[in-house]
């Protein structure tokens, strides 16, 4: 229950397409749903995120859908880039913690 | 500010050796988490702690012991370490209400031969 899925585990998009990850989760408790992003020999730092009461949300080229009735939430990227390049992980937050996904490694070709 | 540091950045360790990974935050931060990150399996939870002197265990804390004797320090021991401990580490920190937002730090990356 305390699992959250993620795919594709990989993903090659060219420049200006868009970038689509998709996650699922199970515990209806989770009540924060963050994606962070990571590139090579970095920490993961946060990119946009969620709460379970909203459908929709944008920053920028970024845009997280949420759907709770299917409890899935989805990363889209606007106008890929190559320096959006990286390692994306989603998350979900409850209680004091978060689960994390096993990620997916974005590569986008110039 | 230098917001979540780890220390070292690297360590190479033989099966059996103990060690000790440092995590530091100067954002005067409640909470304190130390993850291992393994290839397809995005980060999982060692231990937490919610508070100066307070710790928990995490989803995989056998091997691992943890002190928060200062706020602004959380430490990562491994008193025997194993090849299965090779892995990258890393420390996160976040204040308490608000924001749920984590601040990670650069990772350690430690390999157990």
């Amino acid at each position: 229950q305390q699992q959250v899925k993620q795919s594709p585990q990989s993903l090659i998009v060219q420049k200006g397409g868009i970038s689509i990850i998709n996650c699922a989760y199970e515990n209806t408790a989770f009540d924060y749903f963050p994606w962070y992003q990571q590139f090579p020999g970095k920490g993961p730092a946060l990119l946009i995120a969620i709460r379970p009461d909203v459908s929709e949300k944008k920053e920028g080229r970024f845009t997280i859908s949420f759907n709770k009735s299917a409890k899935q939430f989805s990363l889209h990227i606007m106008d890929s880039q190559p320096g959006d390049s990286a390692t994306y992980f989603c998350a979900a937050f409850y209680g004091q913690n978060f689960v994390f996904g096993p990620g997916t490694r974005l590569s986008v070709l110039p | 500010n230098a917001g979540v540091t780890q220390t070292p950045k690297f360590r190479v360790l033989k099966t059996g050796q103990s060690m000790t990974l440092l995590c530091a935050q100067d954002m005067n931060h409640e909470y304190m988490y130390w993850y291992r990150q393994d290839p397809g399996m995005g980060l999982r939870l060692i231990h937490y702690s919610v508070g100066e002197g307070t710790t928990a265990k995490g989803e995989v804390p056998d091997g691992y012991n943890v002190s928060r004797l200062k706020k602004q320090n959380f430490l990562l021991g491994l008193e025997s370490a194993a090849p299965s401990q090779t892995s990258v580490y890393f420390c996160a920190s976040r204040r308490q209400g608000g924001t749920v937002e984590q601040y990670f730090g650069p990772g350690t990356r430690l390999t157990v031969t």
